[in-house]
């Protein structure tokens, strides 16, 4: 069976400091695997990862795929209130599949 | 360019009770998603459009729900009879070509009493 395992389930914080979010899968054909922010409702985009591009970076936020470990961390520098949201792992396989994982709820306190 | 856009944004209404959720998707994208996301878990594919034809729907209940693709632009998704276990926010995404993300609508949260 698909799955898609991401931790920790919840994480607090203070302003300005470093989180690690991790996300797990095991999926049949894997193609590429994303990560969305969900603030309220609508997930946004953030980053996608392939065979072909393993890391990402945007500001403050980077990611990284490990294929040999199945796995990929969502790191989140220098940490702000506007960064607290649920952050969605999913993974796409061949089939063109999408699924997610359960998410992390980030809290930044200031 | 203008993001997916879903109406309503809030539905609220009793059990065995019919509701229908409407989705416009980024200009250009040919394939629709609809998702159900039941509070602390991830979104769930309910079905998938490629321009007006049904790609997925393994996932769809379809004893009371359907979704229509007519013209291969916006789309409808129906519950009909609603149940309690129904409540949930129904997320719409688009994508453009295949292997390209989805983009994802504001939602609509739906309350069944």
């Amino acid at each position: 069976e698909d799955k898609v395992v991401q931790s920790p389930l919840s994480l607090v914080v203070h302003e300005g400091d470093t989180v690690t979010l991790n996300c797990s899968y095991e999926v049949t054909n894997f193609r590429s695997l994303l990560w969305y922010k969900q603030e309220k409702k609508a997930p946004t985009f953030l980053f996608m990862l392939t065979s072909s591009g393993i890391e990402k970076k945007s500001g403050r936020l980077s990611s990284i795929l490990d294929k040999k470990e199945l796995s990929s961390i969502l790191n989140i520098t220098a940490t702000q209130t506007g960064d607290s949201a649920i952050y969605l792992c999913a993974v796409e396989t061949g089939a063109n599949n999408l699924f997610f994982g359960t998410g992390t709820r980030l809290t930044v306190i200031p | 360019e203008a993001g997916v856009a879903q109406s309503p944004r809030y539905k609220i209404i009793e059990k065995r009770q019919s509701v229908a959720f409407w989705c416009n998707p980024i200009s250009g994208h040919a394939t629709l998603y609809w998702y159900q996301q039941i509070l602390g878990q991830g979104p769930k594919l309910l079905i998938q459009f490629q321009n007006n034809g049904v790609v997925d729907d393994s996932q769809l209940p379809k004893d009371r729900f359907s979704a229509e693709r007519l013209k291969g632009v916006d789309s409808t998704l129906k519950i009909q009879p609603a149940k309690l276990e129904d409540s949930a926010v129904y997320l719409c995404a688009s994508s453009a070509p295949v292997g390209a993300p989805r983009y994802f609508g504001p939602g609509t949260r739906l309350l069944v009493l």
